[in-house]
């Protein structure tokens, strides 16, 4: 079945400084990704719509400036915690949908800042 | 607001017992219904999908749900668990004209052999 490859799986940074998500279709193309946090005990909760050449959209109380999505091909979507703080602390999933409009999930990525 | 509830957090069962995990959504119109798995260390797997049809859904791995619109439920049931049933299940629904999947809270599951 279809991949999507999103790393890295774990990452510990200080606090201030800046952390990037990648997240890859590794055998089709994807038009669309989104990204995803879950704090612990709680739902996902979708951050933002990537498309593919265009700017991301994001949901009401999400800070565009701080969590910084480029969807520069249709098999990568990025997403970059800028100035990170211990409450950005949050696992990450990205999922991505295929020509079929099935929608595919990364593994995840849990980040702590410290 | 549109909202998935999942009133069982944490479901502990023995081999072979049967299962129902419950999801609820709030009204919104015409909607899509998800139930996802994620193994311990793995990714989500999509379980099965209602979009239209036969209400009861068939899935992978023995899995059912039932798609009840005057409940607005979408129960997931299995007859018979196994141990390597023990994941997170969650339930998510897609409101139609949306690209938004909603999520429940997930239900923890363990299965003891």
């Amino acid at each position: 079945g279809a991949v999507v490859s999103q790393h890295p799986s774990w990452v510990i940074c200080k606090s201030g400084t800046s952390v990037k998500i990648e997240c890859r279709s590794l055998d089709f193309q994807a038009t669309t990704m989104f990204w995803y946090r879950q704090f612990p005990k709680q739902s996902l909760m979708l951050m933002a719509t990537s498309n593919e050449g265009s700017k991301a959209t994001y949901e009401q109380g999400v800070e565009k400036d701080k969590f910084l999505i480029n969807h520069a091909s249709l098999t990568l979507s990025t997403l970059t915690v800028t100035s990170a703080h211990p409450e950005d602390s949050s696992f990450y999933i990205c999922s991505a949908r295929d020509l079929q409009e099935k929608l595919f999930f990364g593994s995840g990525t849990q980040l702590s800042v410290l | 607001a549109q909202s998935v509830s999942q009133h069982n957090h944490h479901v502990i069962l023995s081999e072979a017992a049967s299962l129902e995990l419950g999801c609820n959504y709030s009204y919104g119109g015409t909607v899509n219904l998800f139930w996802y798995v994620q193994y311990p260390g793995q990714h989500l797997q999509l379980l099965l999908k209602y979009f239209s049809g036969d209400p009861l859904v068939k899935g992978i791995k023995g899995f059912e749900a039932e798609f009840i619109k005057s409940k607005f439920s979408f129960n997931l049931r299995k007859p018979s668990v196994q141990w390597s049933d023990t994941a997170e299940y969650f339930c998510a629904v897609n409101y139609y004209n949306t690209d938004k999947l909603i999520f429940g809270t997930g239900t923890r599951l363990q299965v003891f052999p």
